[in-house]
């Protein structure tokens, strides 16, 4: 089993929609948890941090649910802008490393 | 959060030989990072480089293949040495930010071995 598992996608969304991506995890120690944004040939950029409580950026929701290992991101009203790769990181149990998801893409259209 | 940048952006270079990547941070860091990316995959950590000791490797990443510096806070570099065509990747440094465990990264070195 992956250590942080995604659905790659993609997902094709019109502009103006909602669209969710998930992503669970195997380490129950792991504490801490991002999304990351990834355009094609850059490097990743932090999204936003998870809290177990969720947060709301703007557009963006993040939730984490522990006893399920589940993280979720949730995008409202899509902009074209919006078109990347999403990863879904976590810490490794009480370690500084990072594992990365594979990453989930979205391609919003007009 | 920190700015980092990289040195070089790319670089096509012939089997065998060794390519020295540079990356720079604005501010003093702990923990600098180094990582690979292949094409159409996620990020794979190469090392851990802490200031004032050695490395720490992950899995399938060796000292001698990727030696690492770190000479001070805002510095690192990574060498690929003895390079072959399953080295071509793109290699990513990054450093942590102000909250635990949250890394922020350098452009990327697109290495090409020919």
């Amino acid at each position: 089993r992956k250590e942080v598992e995604q659905d790659p996608g993609p997902f094709n969304v019109p502009e103006g929609a909602t669209v969710a991506f998930n992503c669970t995890y195997s380490n129950s120690a792991s504490q801490s948890f991002f999304w990351y944004r990834q355009d094609c040939r850059k490097e990743p950029k932090l999204l936003m941090s998870v809290y177990s409580s969720g947060n709301e950026d703007g557009r963006f929701t993040a939730q984490l649910n522990r006893a399920s290992q589940y993280i979720s991101l949730l995008i409202r009203d899509s902009k074209l802008s919006d078109s990347a790769t999403y990863l879904c990181v976590v810490n490794g149990g009480n370690t500084d490393k990072l594992i990365f998801g594979t990453g989930t893409r979205l391609q919003v259209f007009p | 959060s920190a700015v980092i940048s990289q040195k070089p952006s790319r670089d096509i270079c012939q089997r065998g030989t060794s390519l020295t990547i540079q990356c720079q941070v604005d501010s003093q860091v702990t923990m600098m990072f180094w990582y690979r990316q292949q094409p159409g995959q996620s990020l794979t950590l190469i090392a851990t480089a802490n200031q004032g000791s050695e490395a720490t490797y992950e899995s399938g990443f060796v000292i001698d293949k990727f030696p690492i510096s770190r000479p001070n806070l805002t510095f690192s570099t990574l060498t690929v040495s003895n390079m072959s065509p399953e080295d071509s990747s793109i290699y990513l440094c990054s450093a942590e930010g102000g909250k635990p465990y949250e890394q922020y990264f350098g452009p990327g070195t697109r290495l090409t071995v020919t």
